[in-house]
């Protein structure tokens, strides 16, 4: 068990609907990160939050957004989606704001699925 | 750009050693990472390498240098549970991390 809570393992929706994702970090982890893994493919980096604040941006299209709350939790927001947008959703965590050999721990996921 | 290269599938024996190699062309260089990733689970550490040479762990080993933008990942005495994708993943000068496409293991008996 890494720490990182997902929530929810699994979400089945349709073309043009939104979801929102969850995450809460290890205890004491102030950076959340998403990254999306669609069949066969490695891990996409979408966004990252350190401490509340939206620190780097990878990949992400314009219908997604996430915030990261005072508890440090995070949410990850799809809208108008695609079934192009089905994939697992990962969340990973790191003590501090990246780099200097932190290890990123990862969430079990969110399996989602449009339809 | 960012660029990370990895076979996308190896085999091996039960009991044998397989190298998976990973090279890469980013935005600076901060660190390796490699991962462990069995199917629709959370990737989970193994090693990291940020100066040359070879770390050993166990059964696992990672090697880096960083004049050829290499690493490889070294699994010994294999086992069915290995069985798994394998992620190397660099850090940039941004402290962002950027990672491969992954290389699928199968260990067979």
């Amino acid at each position: 068990d890494s720490g990182v809570t997902q929530t929810p393992k699994h979400l089945i929706t349709a073309t043009g609907q939104r979801v929102t994702l969850r995450c809460s970090p290890r205890s004491g982890d102030l950076s959340v990160y998403w990254y999306q893994q669609s069949l066969d493919q490695g891990l996409q980096f979408l966004i990252q939050y350190y401490n509340g604040e939206e620190r780097a941006k990878g990949n992400i299209l314009e219908r997604f957004s996430a915030q990261q709350f005072p508890d440090l939790h995070s949410e990850l927001n799809l809208s108008s989606l695609e079934l192009g947008d089905s994939a697992l959703y990962f969340c990973a965590s790191s003590a501090g704001s990246g780099g200097g050999g932190e290890k990123l721990f990862f969430g079990s996921g969110t399996q989602l699925s449009v339809l | 750009g960012q660029n990370i290269d990895q076979p996308t599938e190896m085999t091996a024996t039960e009991g044998a050693i397989v190298q998976i190699n990973c090279t890469y062309q980013t935005s600076g260089f901060n660190g390796l990472f490699w991962y462990q990733q069995h199917a629709g689970e959370a990737p989970t550490f193994l090693s990291y390498n940020v100066l040359d040479g070879l770390e050993e762990k166990g059964r696992f080993s990672s090697f880096l240098s960083r004049s050829k933008g290499y690493s490889y990942l070294l699994l010994k005495e294999l086992q069915m549970k290995d069985s798994a994708s394998y992620l190397c993943a660099v850090v940039d000068y941004g402290q962002n991390f950027v990672f491969g496409p992954g290389t699928r293991l199968s260990v067979l008996p």
